[in-house]
């Protein structure tokens, strides 16, 4: 069972535009929410997580939008360069158990 | 730093032949999982330790998989007989606790099963 549900599967934008990656999730247990970024051949690394507790955290270009009670969060990716083409992983946890991912977006920026 | 260790990077074996991966967490990490990643998809949990201790091992095929972290610190993830459908990555992450602090993954061992 998929408990992490993530949109769209790949994702085409041109330099300077902003990359939106939508994930969804059921399991209201879960209390920590990251991104993970992966580059062909290498494991995924992160890039930015975010706790229930807040509705909105930003770092540098990247920032993640979390909506409770829709139980949705989004990964909005500014001012989108073509280094930031890789696969982009949502996931969620609870305290004490492993990561639950979702199933990944391809992004490609275009120069 | 060195991050997370996996060897080998790069694995062809034949169906029904054994394999075997290693993995070494950055020092300090008590929490060990492997993932298992399938082209095209994300990572999905093999087993999870903490210390020597194997705490979720609930979706690791035990007909043919095995994991071991003697001393709790390397561990080693082994498939006998492998069947085409193991092909995929096999990633070892680590993390100082189970308590949601940031998880670090090896680069993955490619395995492929002809």
């Amino acid at each position: 069972q998929q408990q992490v549900k993530q949109s769209p599967q790949s994702l085409i934008v041109q330099k300077g535009g902003i990359s939106i990656i939508n994930c969804a999730y059921e399991n209201t247990a879960f209390d920590y929410f990251p991104w993970y970024q992966q580059f062909p051949g290498k494991g995924p690394a992160l890039l930015i997580a975010i706790r229930p507790d807040v509705s909105e955290k930003k770092e540098g270009r990247f920032t993640i939008s979390f909506n409770k009670s829709a139980k949705q969060f989004s990964l909005h990716i500014m001012d989108s360069q073509p280094g930031d083409s890789a696969t982009y992983f949502c996931a969620a946890r609870r305290s004490g158990y492993a990561l639950n991912f979702g199933k990944g977006t391809s992004l490609l920026v275009t120069p | 730093e060195a991050g997370v260790v996996q060897s080998p990077r790069y694995k062809i074996i034949e169906k029904k032949q054994p394999v075997a991966f290693w993995c070494n967490p950055i020092s300090g990490h008590n929490t060990l999982y492997w993932y298992r990643q399938n082209l095209g998809q994300g990572p999905e949990l093999l087993i999870r330790y903490e210390n020597e201790e194997a705490v979720d091992d609930s979706q690791l095929p035990k007909d043919r998989f095995s994991a071991e972290r003697l001393k709790g610190v390397d561990s080693t993830l082994k498939i006998q007989p492998a069947e085409l459908g193991d092909s995929a990555v096999y990633l070892c992450a680590s993390s100082l606790d189970g308590s949601g602090n940031t998880i670090y993954f090896g680069e993955g061992s490619w395995l492929t099963v002809v």
